[in-house]
């Protein structure tokens, strides 16, 4: 079946890690994006892209990096400058503009 | 800025009844429009999808209706059942934006009482 695998399903994080969280999509989509969610809010995007070797800034990108080497793959990955790491990370990709996006199940991270 | 979002943070419905959420954009350059259900845990799931050249879309027992002139969008669903029991959001693709994100309402979440 096509979809799109989140992992680990859950991750913890020490002071001054950086830890990186991998999103694999089988779809050949070509743009593939990064949601945070925090409990009892909606999602907000921390980076995307829309094709191989590209990649945009979202609206809280700040302590956040990506990488776009492959088709499949978007890693994320939290550096030690994002100081509230603690939520929900979801990652999503699609085919066009006006098509759906199609979400992982996600990876939560909290701080140890 | 301009954003997506809901009337109701919780609904909560009987087993058998019809459910409305509704949903509030201030976008008029969106041209596509989704909604989503959010189990517990997982990553939000499609439901429905609408363009904006449509007013009206139905699915297997839920409808979306579009309303431009006001920017207003709703999620219907017939005889709602505990499985429908989840968060829901609504989503907005800005037509002049390319293949950017979507922007997310805040979610509503919906409760089936038995």
């Amino acid at each position: 079946d096509g979809g799109i695998t989140q992992s680990p399903k859950y991750l913890f994080r020490k002071e001054g890690q950086n830890v990186t969280l991998s999103c694999e999509q089988n779809l050949n989509h070509d743009a593939m994006y990064w949601y945070r969610q925090d409990p009892g809010q909606g999602l907000r995007l921390i980076y995307y892209s829309q094709i191989v070797n590209d990649f945009q800034k979202g609206d809280i990108a700040e302590g956040y990096s990506v990488s776009r080497e492959k088709k499949e793959s978007f890693p994320l990955t939290v550096t030690s400058a994002q100081k509230n790491p603690t939520a929900f990370y979801l990652c999503a990709s699609r085919s066009a503009p006006r098509q759906p996006q199609h979400f992982g199940d996600g990876t939560r991270l909290s701080i140890l | 800025g301009e954003s997506v979002g809901l009337h109701l943070p919780t609904l909560s419905v009987q087993e058998g009844d019809n459910s409305i959420i509704n949903c509030a954009y201030s976008n008029s350059a969106s041209d596509y429009f989704i909604w989503y259900k959010q189990e517990s845990g997982k990553g939000p799931q499609f439901i429905i999808d609408i363009r904006s050249n449509m007013d009206k879309r139905q699915g297997q027992r839920v409808t979306v209706l579009l309303n431009k002139t006001v920017k207003h969008l709703s999620l219907q669903i017939a005889a709602t059942q505990p499985g429908d029991s989840a968060v829901y959001f609504c989503a907005e693709n800005r037509g002049d934006t390319g293949m950017r994100a979507l922007t997310f309402g805040s979610g509503t979440r919906l409760q089936v009482q038995p």
